[in-house]
């Protein structure tokens, strides 16, 4: 498996701020993704980031609420831009262990907007 | 449009019970995962299941899958109290490793 850090783990933000979430790998990975997960819902892909590109976003997301950094293989950042309450979610960070086929996720960032 | 559906979404079962949650999806994937989530915690990997007739075990629970019938199967065998989560299966998209979750099935256990 491997080790998948995110910062914060929570926080509490007000509306109209701006709030970057960090995700630390504990080995090199091509490909990591961002989802949200809505309370009391299931979890959407925002967006895949990947070293040296722009990250690709999903239907519904766009750069300039959700923009991504991947400055190397082993870290990533989201940044949720003039937060309203309806952006109050957990987001995780992923990645893909090309070996075993398998996703990981990190262990979440809990963010409650007022 | 991947559509990914669970059945049932809630479940309320006796230990010792054995029970079937099931994962359909509408368009042709080979790659499927089962995903556990702890309230409050992250997701945890169970299983991940990558060919027609993929069957995969791990304690009480078993996972299946048929893409021909684009269906998977997470069976737990004599229930605990310990395996009451959030279960959710996801489908890979085009092969890109971008996944489309389910609803999720809550499972509780109850001795």
């Amino acid at each position: 498996s491997a080790v998948i850090s995110q910062k914060p783990s929570r926080d509490i933000c007000q509306r109209g701020t701006s709030l970057t979430i960090q995700c630390q790998v504990d080995s090199q990975v091509t490909m990591m993704f961002w989802y949200r997960q809505q309370p009391g819902q299931s979890l959407t892909l925002i967006a895949t980031a990947n070293q040296g590109s722009e990250a690709t976003y999903e239907s519904g997301f766009v750069i300039d609420k959700f923009p991504i950094s991947r400055p190397n293989l082993t870290f990533s950042t989201l940044t949720v831009s003039n937060m309203s309450p309806e952006d109050s979610s957990i987001y995780l960070c992923s990645i893909l262990l090309a070996n075993t086929g398998e996703l990981f996720f990190g262990e979440g960032s809990r963010l409650t907007v007022l | 449009e991947l559509k990914v559906e669970q059945n049932p979404l809630f479940l309320s079962m006796q230990e010792g019970k054995n029970y079937t949650i099931y994962c359909n999806y509408s368009t042709t994937s080979d790659r499927l995962y089962w995903y556990r989530q702890d309230p409050g915690k992250s997701l945890e990997s169970l299983f991940v299941l990558l060919s027609n007739g993929a069957v995969k075990q791990e304690g009480r629970l078993m996972a299946s899958l048929d893409t021909k019938a684009r269906l998977s199967t997470l069976h737990i065998t004599a229930a605990v109290h310990d395996l009451s989560a959030t279960y959710f299966c996801a489908v890979d998209r085009q092969g890109a490793q971008k996944l489309v979750f389910g609803q999720g099935t809550r499972l509780t256990i109850n001795p």
